[in-house]
């Protein structure tokens, strides 16, 4: 079945430092969402990409699909602490159903 | 934006018995719902989908005897843990999916944190 791996597991950055994790699928994907959880809450969703090498924008967020439609990237420029939280991949497949990644858990020390 | 809620929010049960949790999407009506369950630090893992009006689809390896979904109406959908075990604990999350052209986000609920003992 289909699998999607998120790296890195675990993040720890100062704050106003940069954060990217990762995202692959075994799969081609028809689109990715990410979602974020903060500690104790439920996932919040951030965005969807469909396209093929799309790139898009929220504030220093910034999100990427690969050409081949198998990976994305979420960067943060200029980590905050109300960054922290556990950044979640979800690829799709079929119409509405997602697959998620294990999820980067991301600590900002002020 | 959609919201959509969960109810109980945290249940603590005995060996044995069985516990309804209800998902219901407030404010759209939701085509498709999904079930999933969340430990500690980890992933999101779907049990199953339920769509209004039909039987639910299991993920590989979900009992669906044990996890007795119900999506009776566009609002609202139930999962039952029967004879529910201490391996049962977990956090079940559900999430609506509003079918509309073009958009595939889920919302999600905020969560059931379901203690067996």
């Amino acid at each position: 079945g289909q699998q999607v791996m998120q790296i890195p597991q675990y993040q720890h950055v100062q704050e106003g430092e940069d954060f990217t994790t990762y995202c692959n699928s075994s799969t081609t994907l028809s689109n990715i969402q990410w979602y974020k959880q903060r500690p104790g809450g439920h996932p919040v969703f951030l965005i969807q990409l469909v396209k093929s090498g799309e790139v898009k924008k929220q504030k220093r967020l910034t999100f990427q699909f690969g050409e081949a439609k198998k990976n994305s990237s979420l960067h943060i420029t200029a980590t905050q602490t109300t960054d922290v939280g556990t950044y979640f991949c979800g690829g799709g497949t079929s119409y509405g159903k997602l697959t998620f990644g294990q999820g980067t858990i991301l600590t900002v020390h002020p | 934006g959609a919201v959509v809620s969960q109810h109980p929010s945290r249940v603590i049960c005995k060996s044995g018995t069985s516990v309804k949790i209800e998902c219901r999407s407030l404010d759209f009506q939701a085509t498709t719902m999904f079930w999933y369950r969340q430990f500690p630090k980890q992933s999101l893992m779907l049990m199953a989908t339920s769509n209004e009006g039909s039987k639910a689809t299991y993920e590989q390896g979900v009992e669906k005897d044990k996890f007795l979904i119900n999506h009776a109406s566009l609002t609202l959908s139930t999962l039952t843990v029967t004879s529910a075990h201490p391996e049962d604990s977990s956090f079940y999350i559900c999430s609506a999916h509003a079918g509309t052209s073009g958009s595939n986000e889920q919302y999600f609920g905020p969560g059931t944190r379901l203690t067996v003992t």
